[in-house]
């Protein structure tokens, strides 16, 4: 089945830098990539997604790149800010897993005034 | 105002004691899930519904059970047999439950419930 490997488990960023997480799947026929925000006790939100015939997908200051190829995908924030503080996982969904997604653990992203 | 809610947002368990979580969506979704999140952990997937009446377990099904009477109802059950049971617990429902077409669809997930074994 997939599996979702996703790194790193904690990030720390000053604020204004740029934040990068990066995830891999192991099923060639994955073919939907969300990524989620949770805020701490709150729900997971989708921030973004992307799709198997794209290969890059901006939103504001945010942006996910996805490599078929090397079966990996990455989340990529710019002018980090407090706000982006939060836990941020990655999900792959196997084409034809009922709806089934498969979640990394999450990267811990603190950023710092 | 269409959304997923939880119920209750934090429960205290004796040991021995099972425990049913609600979850009631309007968004007149097919499919709901269950999973279980741990720190470090991610979300693992207890139990999913596709449509009323049915249900599949999903990787951390031992020790759960859950209903699925009402489209709009998808409650879990944490029973005894449970040995860890003390965890965050999100609910979560989608409208494309079958995964096949191009419009695989966003999960949306409620507040959660903070179960606590004392």
């Amino acid at each position: 089945g997939e599996n979702v490997e996703q790194h790193p488990s904690t990030l720390s960023v000053q604020e204004g830098d740029s934040a990068v997480i990066k995830c891999t799947y192991s099923d060639s026929a994955s073919n939907y990539f969300p990524w989620y925000k949770q805020e701490l006790g709150k729900r997971p939100q989708l921030i973004i997604d992307i799709r198997s015939n794209v290969g890059e997908k901006k939103d504001q200051r945010i942006a996910v790149t996805l490599n078929k190829t090397a079966k990996h995908f990455s989340l990529h924030i710019t002018e980090t800010q407090p706000e982006d503080s939060a836990v941020y996982f990655c999900a792959a969904h196997p084409k034809g897993s009922q709806g089934n997604l498969i979640f990394g653990k999450g990267t811990k992203l603190s950023v710092k005034p | 105002d269409g959304g997923i809610t939880q119920s209750p947002k934090y429960l205290f368990r004796k040991e021995g004691q099972n425990v049913t979580l609600s979850c009631e969506q309007n968004l007149n979704h097919d499919a709901m899930y269950w999973y279980r999140q741990d720190p470090g952990q991610g979300l693992r997937l207890i139990y999913y519904s596709q449509i009323v009446n049915d249900f599949q377990k999903g990787d951390i099904a031992e020790g759960y059970s859950v209903s699925r009477e009402k489209k709009e109802s998808f409650p879990l059950t944490v029973t005894s047999a449970q040995k860890n049971p003390t965890a965050f617990y999100l609910c979560a429902s989608t409208w494309d439950s079958g995964g096949a077409s191009a419009n695989t669809g966003e999960l949306f997930f409620g507040e959660g419930s903070r179960l606590t074994v004392l």
